[in-house]
């Protein structure tokens, strides 16, 4: 069974600090995906990146920048110089890629609370 | 192109009664998935509908279903409302069943008194 675990339920921070956001995962399946989501308050899911399980690079996307450890089973996401626009829970989310994953599910963590403070 | 778009946005029901939510997915897409997201929770996967058939199904009771029409908008139906649904319920559509490029709506919000 996968099962995404993010440690951290809430990080307060004042702007302009770097911020690691942690995401432990388990799979069985050697094929997957790994995700990170951004839920503003207004409710919907805004995608920020998708991994395969064979792409072990790091990712650099403007102020983010991504962390992916198969050997830790670890994908941390990290914002450099955070904003108060950061603000928002973010989510770690697993899909396997195998024919018993019917539907691709998506399985979720619980979310870390980001909170960036002018 | 349009996004995913959810209706309604907000909702209150009475305990046992029946209600229906829908989603319009993304142009072209031709997968909707639905989600269930209780408050301070990550998004649980309740099920798929891939060319108006059910395509997968999370550890959810048969009194949650759904439809998919021909021009891949979803409804989700959830019957016997219980005080423990009051949650967000969230669409997702992607291009094909096997594509992992999900696009969110933006929820409707279902209050369960």
């Amino acid at each position: 069974a996968q099962k995404v675990t993010q440690a951290q339920t809430e990080i307060s921070v004042v702007e302009k600090e770097d911020v690691t956001l942690d995401c432990v995962y388990e799979t069985r399946d050697t094929t997957y995906y790994l995700f990170w989501y951004k839920q503003p308050p207004s409710g919907e899911l805004v995608f920020l990146i998708r991994r395969n399980s064979f792409d072990e690079q790091n990712e650099i996307s403007g102020r983010y920048s991504w962390n992916f450890q198969k050997s830790t089973s670890s994908f941390n996401f990290t914002i450099t110089a955070s904003q108060v626009v950061d603000s928002a829970v973010y989510f770690c989310a697993l899909s396997e890629a195998t024919r018993n994953n019917a539907g691709n599910m998506l399985t979720f963590g619980g979310g870390t609370r980001l909170m960036v403070k002018p | 192109e349009t996004g995913v778009t959810q209706s309604p946005t907000h909702l209150i029901k009475t305990r046992g009664q029946q209600v229906t939510l829908r989603c319009s997915s993304q142009s072209g897409h031709n997968t909707v998935s639905w989600y269930q997201q209780a408050l301070g929770q990550g998004p649980q996967f309740i099920f798929q509908y891939y060319r108006e058939e059910e395509n997968g199904r999370g550890n959810f009771p048969p009194r949650f279903s759904g439809l998919q029409f021909p021009n891949y908008s979803s409804e989700l139906n959830v019957n016997a409302l219980e005080l423990d649904d009051s949650a967000l319920y969230l669409c997702a559509s992607s291009l094909e069943r096997r594509d992992y490029g999900y696009t969110f709506g933006s929820g409707t919000r279902l209050t369960v008194v």
